[in-house]
This record gives structure tokens, sequence and C-alpha cells, in this order.
């Protein structure tokens, strides 16, 4: 079973460019989440999606951040314009059942950002 | 509101002797509680689940949890560590409704030859 694909692994930008991850779900996954790990913490979420609609925004910065998932499948994370703090590892992960907490999520290998 | 805290930030283990990462939730129902480890420039991996069925939950790697309500507590062990048990280990606490995951703190695990 192909895990979940985000890319790309590492990117350096400056501050107040803009720049834009991919997550690749597990096929028929329906629920897909960003997380933003900063070093030394535990993941906090981002986003979450069932589908192509968002469940959880509330700890999204929609000044800066925007994400989306088209047709419920893949999904862009985007950071324009990107700060300092934003220095993180983003974790992309899917789920397959809405409402069953029974089932994990399965994480991509993140994408490190870094802002210089 | 859902919280999980992991109560030790480092844990630093001999090789061949046992592993305890500690995780206190609080919650007004019983939620559904994993344990993921984290390798250095890996992804997050599931070690274990516990989904209200037996209270003793084996792992992966030879790892396993119990769940105490009236503590409400899913301590992680291992009886023998390794060199490659070196990682960070997140437990996280999900709920049904909205399948939110929350995580702890994480515990960083140190092995010593």
């Amino acid at each position: 079973e192909a895990g979940v694909a985000q890319s790309p692994r590492y990117k350096i930008i400056e501050k107040r460019q803009s720049v834009a991850f991919w997550c690749n779900p597990i096929s028929g996954h329906a629920t897909l989440y960003w997380y933003q790990q900063i070093l030394g913490q535990g993941p906090k979420l981002l986003i979450q999606f069932q589908n192509n609609g968002v469940v959880d925004d509330s700890q999204l910065p929609k000044d800066r951040f925007s994400a989306e998932r088209l047709k419920g499948v893949d999904s862009t994370l985007k950071i324009q314009p990107a700060k300092l703090e934003d220095s993180a590892v983003y974790l992309c992960a899917s789920s397959l059942d809405w409402g069953n907490r029974n089932t994990e999520a399965f994480f991509g290998q993140g994408t490190r950002l870094t802002v210089v | 509101a859902q919280s999980v805290t992991q109560l030790d930030s480092h844990v630093s283990v001999s090789e061949g002797t046992p592993v305890l990462l500690r995780c206190n939730y609080s919650s007004s129902y019983s939620p559904s509680l994993f344990w993921y480890v984290q390798h250095p420039n890996k992804g997050l991996q599931l070690l274990l689940k516990y989904t209200s069925a037996a209270t003793l939950v084996k792992g992966i790697n030879g790892f396993e949890a119990e769940f105490k309500k009236s503590e409400t507590s899913f301590h992680l062990t291992k009886p023998s560590a390794h060199m490659s048990d070196a990682a960070e280990y997140f437990c996280v606490a999900i709920k049904a409704a909205g399948n939110k995951l929350t995580f702890g703190g994480g515990t960083r695990v140190l092995v010593k030859p």
C-alpha cells in the first residue's frame, strides 16, 4: 500500500516570499490533515479536510496560510508571505473513516521549511 | 477540551534496560489513544493503538501500553531497549466527533550503549 506522499522534502526561502507544499494521501482516505511541527514541539493541527470540505481550520493563520483539497484527493498548503517563525516541518496525514475513532492516521515524511 | 500530557520531555536509558514513557490524557470520555514514533527526518509511524477493547495493547518492535481509566494514563513500555529505539515518541488522542488528533508534547528517547 502506497503511503502519504509529500513534496518537496526540503525548502529554503527568504522571508516575505511565498511557498507551496503538496500532499497526496492514501487512496480512498477521506480525511486529510496538515500539521505544523516546530523543532522540539509536538505537531499542531493547521487544517483538517473531510473529502474536499474544511472540518477544522481554527489554528490556521488565515492572513498568510491557505489550503485547498481539490476533488477531495490531493491537497496544497500555501504560505504567503512567509515569516521567520514559519520555519518548521509541515506534515500531511490521512485517515480512512469519518467518525470512526478507531482508525489511525498515516503520516507523510514531511516538508522541512527554513525561512531565512 | 481534550489534552494530552507527556510527563517527560527526555528519557535516557541504557541498551537492554526497560523503557517507560508516560502519557496522561484529560477528557470527558474515553478517547482512542495512540503512540507514534518519529525517527530523525522520518514521518510518524504508528506503534500501537487503544480502541476500548483490551486495556493492555501490544504494538510493534516489542512495545506495549496499558490503558488505565482510573489514572487517565496510557504509558508506553518496552522491557529491553535497543539502540534503534532512539527516537521521539508522541502520545495522541482522538475523539470520534471530528476525528481530531490531539498530540502530546513528545518524549525524546536516548539509548546509551
